[in-house]
């Protein structure tokens, strides 16, 4: 089954730790991105892609680094310059072609400890 | 900020209601989709509106756009307890094949 893939589901970071969140989808699809998500608030954009090689800064980059080495791949690095990172993190996928929205992973809870 | 307000924040209703949430979004789009969220899961797509239509339907559901007041609506008819989740609108400004734009969210309860 095609689909998007997140891991790990849960993750503790200690201060000063940089993490890295996987996300990988099996889709075919060209653009991918990360979202954060704070308790009762809307997702917030944190770094997106459209193309291999190639990304751009959302509206909440800083602290934060990807890559996009493969069309499958796109993973997002919680840096220790990040000093609020506690959170819920979305990564989603789409076509060229909108019709069909986003598909989301199912998240990946991060917390400071 | 261009994320988009969503009304009301928290909804209860019952079993067999209709359930009616809004957004507003403050720029152009091109399209509005709609999310649904269950606690602690991703999101799942249901369904997109473009910028020149008015009214769409899917099964149970019925979303309007008003270009001219910036906002949208989303209808469930006859809810069920399983309808039971956050509902999030986001908008894709300009461009198709873009970034979206998430509101803030109407969290639904559909009591039995």
């Amino acid at each position: 089954d095609g689909g998007i893939t997140q891991s790990p589901k849960y993750l503790f970071r200690k201060e000063g730790q940089n993490v890295t969140l996987s996300c990988e989808q099996n889709l075919n699809h060209d653009a991918m991105y990360w979202y954060r998500q704070d308790p009762g608030q809307g997702l917030r954009l944190i770094y997106y892609s459209q193309i291999v090689n190639d990304f751009q800064k959302g509206d909440i980059a800083e602290g934060y680094s990807v890559s996009r080495e493969k069309k499958e791949s796109f993973p997002l690095t919680v840096t220790s310059a990040q000093k609020n990172p506690t959170a819920f993190y979305l990564c989603a996928s789409s076509l060229r072609e909108d019709s069909y929205g986003y598909t989301f992973g199912s998240g990946t809870r991060l917390t400071v400890v | 900020s261009q994320q988009g307000e969503e009304d009301p924040q928290a909804l209860s209703i019952q079993e067999g209601e209709n359930a009616t949430m809004n957004c507003s979004y403050k720029t152009s789009i091109n399209n509005l989709q709609w999310y649904r969220q269950n606690s602690g899961r991703g999101l799942v797509h249901l369904i997109l509106i473009r910028s020149n239509e008015r009214e769409k339907h899917s099964g149970r559901l019925r979303v309007t756009l008003d270009t001219s007041k910036k906002s949208s609506s989303l209808l469930i008819t006859a809810s069920r307890a399983a309808d039971t989740a956050s509902y999030f609108c986001a908008n894709a400004g300009g461009t198709s094949y873009g970034k979206l734009t998430f509101g803030q969210g109407t969290i639904l309860t559909v009591h039995p």
